[in-house]
């Protein structure tokens, strides 16, 4: 089993529209849970932390649920621009300086 | 806003050769780490360091591989003889408090 699962997608949706990705994770002892995005052939870059209480940074909303072993993320009224790849990273456990586990990404393409 | 910085941004070499990927971290942040990702493929992580020495390492990192901080700003990842298998985009990634990480633009190595 892959230590961290997406579908890969492609989600395509029209601009406006909602969408959602879910991630599940292998390892039960992973504490620190976050969402990156990555443009084509560009880093990855942090989207946002997810806790275990939920976030919500503007359109997007990342939850977890630690019974289950996923982590989700919600995206409103989709723009053009949003449309790259999703990454979900976990690490295995609270001690600072943990490498970071990527998921194989979810592409979503946002058209006009 | 304070970036990653990465040198150069596309090495070629030759199979065998050694080649010294350069990072410049955040200035303020005291964990630093390599990733690299094969075309198409999730991103890995490499290694983590912190207070001068390795803190952790993944199967890939053998012994071709090392890293240093040779001054106060440089974080390099040298490849003592590179293999076809080695290209891939190297990401140099920093981190303040050792939970999120923000990582530089990249340095794509080609093998011939």
């Amino acid at each position: 089993r892959k230590e961290v699962e997406q579908d890969p997608g492609p989600f395509n949706v029209p601009e406006g529209a909602t969408v959602a990705f879910n991630c599940t994770y292998s390892n039960s002892a992973s504490q620190s849970f976050f969402w990156y995005r990555q443009d084509c052939r560009k880093e990855p870059k942090l989207l946002m932390s997810v806790y275990s209480s939920g976030n919500e940074d503007g359109r997007f909303t990342a939850q977890l649920n630690r019974a289950s072993q996923y982590i989700s993320l919600l995206i409103r009224d989709s723009k053009l621009s949003d449309s790259a790849t999703y990454l979900c990273v976990v690490t295995p456990d609270n001690n600072a300086g943990n490498m970071l586990t990527f998921g194989g990404g979810t592409r979503l393409m946002v058209k006009p | 806003e304070p970036e990653v910085t990465q040198t150069p941004s596309h090495q070629v070499t030759q199979m065998g050769q050694e080649v010294i990927l350069r990072c410049v971290p955040i200035s303020n942040h005291l964990y630093f780490y390599w990733y690299r990702q094969i075309l198409g493929q999730k991103v890995e992580f490499l290694v983590s360091f912190y207070n001068n020495e390795i803190s952790e390492k993944s199967e890939i990192f053998d012994d071709q591989f090392s890293v240093e901080r040779p001054d106060g700003s440089n974080f390099t990842l040298k490849i003592r003889s590179t293999k076809l298998e080695d290209s891939a985009m190297y990401f140099c990634a920093s981190s303040e408090a050792g939970t999120e990480q923000f990582f530089g633009p990249g340095t794509r190595l080609t093998v011939l």
